[in-house]
């Protein structure tokens, strides 16, 4: 069993359009992470969220944490070919080991 | 700045050869220390990880090992390698401690013949 559902699993777009991915877990989460992988590379970390229903942008990138820290979603505005990769959730439970858990992450394609 | 280096970036090896994977970080100490395996770019499964020297927490049973030799060194080793050993292998560290999140090296991507 996954602890961090990430959904959907593929998602292949035009440039120009919105989407949104999730992190769904049943447990509370004391922070979560989002990375960005793209072929051939190790993931590079975009934001952290620690506070139920924080939000944060980063550019075109909006994250936000859901109020009872089991969730989190990624809104992408105005997608670019650049955008293109796998989109990772990570976190550690509260009361879990620091250990940082992935999700099976979110593989977008963006194209021109 | 902190820094993470890991090498090689790609690696064929036969069935049956040794494996040694080095990792390094620089400008941190006493960083927790991580290595992950990666299939068909997917998820990350965690292979190993170190909150010391010579402290190695293994969760995956299988035919590698790793050993942290000093502070900012995490190596991964193999005796004897086989087909099933085939991916993409991601060092990472952490601040102890911290919130969790991780820095990754660049990946080794090692194809068993």
């Amino acid at each position: 069993t996954q602890l961090l559902e990430q959904s959907p699993q593929f998602l292949s777009i035009q440039e120009g359009e919105n989407l949104t991915v999730y992190c769904n877990s049943s447990s509370v989460f004391s922070s979560l992470q989002w990375y960005r992988q793209e072929p051939g590379e190790g993931p590079v970390l975009l934001v952290t969220v620690v506070t139920g229903g924080e939000v944060k942008k980063l550019k075109r990138l909006t994250f936000q944490f859901g109020d009872a820290r089991k969730d989190s979603s990624l809104h992408i505005t105005a997608a670019q070919p650049g955008d293109t990769g796998l989109y990772l959730c990570a976190g550690t439970a509260s009361g879990g080991s620091y250990i940082p858990t992935f999700g099976r992450g979110t593989s977008l394609i963006v194209h021109p | 700045s902190q820094t993470i280096h890991q090498w090689p970036a790609t690696l064929v090896q036969p069935v049956g050869s040794p494996l040694s994977l080095e990792c390094t970080v620089e400008g941190t100490s006493n960083p927790n220390l991580y290595w992950y395996r990666q299939a068909a770019g997917r998820g990350l499964q965690l292979l190993f990880y170190s909150v010391g020297i010579g402290q190695i927490s293994s969760e995956v049973p299988q035919n590698l090992s790793a050993s942290r030799p000093q502070d900012r060194q995490f190596i991964l080793s193999s005796k004897k390698l086989l087909l099933s050993d085939s991916g993409f292998y991601l060092c990472a560290w952490s601040v102890t401690g911290g919130n969790t999140e991780a820095f990754f090296g660049q990946g080794t991507r090692l194809t068993v013949v």
